[in-house]
């Protein structure tokens, strides 16, 4: 009965490679984010949804391409994967686009080698 | 532009209180907010703070605002070593929905 779940936990992939991470939130929230934290633990926005629709864009790479199928999903696809791409990705939901409230998932730790 | 800064680490003795502390240079911000990351796990929401208050109390945890000085605090007490943790502060950037700045964490010990 998690909120936020994402698949994999854990993904180790060679340069080059394209894989995706999936979310998906049992809270009947209307938006969702995909958030980066690096080696240094610096968390960072990539995207937002709201309702399908793509309101925020962070400056991201083209490689990466968020995709959500319906409200209650929100994965991201990575293309060429980069040495520098390794780091946990984290999904969350809040019930609206203000983002009063905002609450993650366990983390997709990925890397890269 | 937004930023927020933590100190990196903080080490407490088990059944002393924590005060993890945090800056922030947005004005606008209307809410700020606590997050905890266990080693290996994710992001949980502690607590937050809207910008018009300025204490919150929740069971062991106490959030002090000082909007003047964009100064928030959060004061864990009878700490635990369950408590240890990375405490990451964030603020809400200003007309921009669900984008939170986080600081870089505060990395909480707790020793027996």
């Amino acid at each position: 009965d998690t909120a936020v779940s994402q698949t994999p936990k854990y993904l180790v992939t060679q340069m080059g490679n394209d894989k995706s991470i999936k979310c998906e939130q049992n809270l009947g929230h209307d938006t969702m984010y995909w958030y980066k934290q690096d080696s240094k633990k610096f968390l960072k926005i990539m995207f937002s949804y709201n309702n399908k629709e793509l309101i925020i864009n962070e400056t991201v790479p083209n490689r990466f391409s968020p995709k959500s199928p319906d409200k209650a999903h929100l994965n991201l696809h990575i293309n060429s994967l980069e040495l520098g791409d390794s780091a946990v990705y984290f999904c969350a939901s809040s019930p609206d686009r203000n983002g009063n409230t905002i609450y993650f998932g366990e983390g997709s730790w990925l890397t890269v080698v | 532009g937004e930023d927020v800064e933590q100190s990196l680490f903080l080490s407490v003795r088990e059944g002393d209180s924590s005060v993890i502390n945090c800056t922030y240079t947005d004005s606008s911000s209307t809410y700020l907010y606590w997050y905890k990351q266990e080693p290996g796990a994710g992001l949980q929401l502690l607590t937050y703070i809207f910008s018009n208050m300025d204490m919150k109390q929740d069971q062991r945890l106490t959030v002090l605002l000082n909007k003047k000085d964009k100064h928030l605090s959060l004061r864990i007490a009878d700490t635990q070593t369950g408590d240890s943790a990375i405490y990451f502060c964030a603020e809400r950037a200003h007309n921009q929905g669900g984008k939170l700045i986080f600081g870089q964490g505060t990395e909480l010990s707790v020793k027996p």
